[in-house]
């Protein structure tokens, strides 16, 4: 069973930075894409960074381009997001997602809240 | 931007309904990757519909996708007060990324 558990979600002020991790289970995790999407309070789904399986090509919308950073420890089978210079329209639950043939979403997390106030 | 979708749509128990989501020539209209994905309040995304018209195991055969030119659309038949939830549809895009639809909450009379 496919399994996708986030961590490290909580509170930051403006300015700060947060690491997110999610643990994945029941598939090859070295063999398939990853991608993070958040949805801010009230709001639709935004997509907001991926990467590949094995190369670690990442991609990332220009809403958190150079300011966010998705990376992955295959031998840990955990999928990281990095979040630096962190603004009040950051505040979303942010949920870990796997991709499958670099086109759709088949499996999620439960998701992780991060709240940017001060 | 994102794909744009009716905010809101409603049906009886028993009737169809149908959900558009228009993108462009560079995301749903050039490639046959649209999915579409049901959302309850306080839960995580569930895919539904996958590569425009198929469904993944264990979903209901009453959800239904298709596609015209830069247009997905999902149909919902013999609709149930379990359908009720938010739908967004998503396409991968030619600038390697991905788009999601604004959402469309369906209510259930």
């Amino acid at each position: 069973e496919v399994q996708l558990l986030e961590s490290g979600g909580g509170f930051v002020q403006p300015g700060g930075s947060l690491r997110l991790s999610c643990a994945a289970s029941g598939f090859t995790f070295s063999s398939y894409a990853m991608s993070w999407v958040r949805q801010a309070p009230g709001k639709g789904l935004e997509w907001v960074s991926g990467i590949s399986g094995s190369d670690m090509n990442t991609y990332d919308a220009d809403s958190v381009k150079g300011r966010f950073t998705i990376s992955r420890d295959n031998s840990k089978n955990t999928l990281y997001l990095l979040m630096n210079s962190l603004r009040v329209e950051d505040t979303a639950v942010y949920y870990c997602a796997k991709v499958e043939s670099w086109n759709y979403f088949d499996y999620w997390g439960q998701g992780t809240l991060v709240t940017v106030s001060s | 931007s994102a794909l744009t979708q009716p905010a809101s749509v409603s049906g009886s128990p028993g009737q169809s309904i149908t959900i558009s989501c228009t993108g462009t020539s560079s995301d749903i209209g050039i490639y046959n990757y649209g999915s579409w994905y049901q959302q309850h309040p306080g839960k995580a995304p569930k895919l539904i519909i996958y590569d425009v018209s198929n469904r993944p195991p264990g979903v209901s055969y009453r959800f239904s996708g298709s596609k015209s030119g830069s247009t997905a659309s999902l149909t919902i038949s013999g609709l149930q007060a379990e359908d009720e939830a938010d739908y967004y549809c998503s396409s991968y895009t030619t600038s390697s990324t991905w788009l999601f639809g604004g959402g469309t909450k369906l209510t259930v009379l």
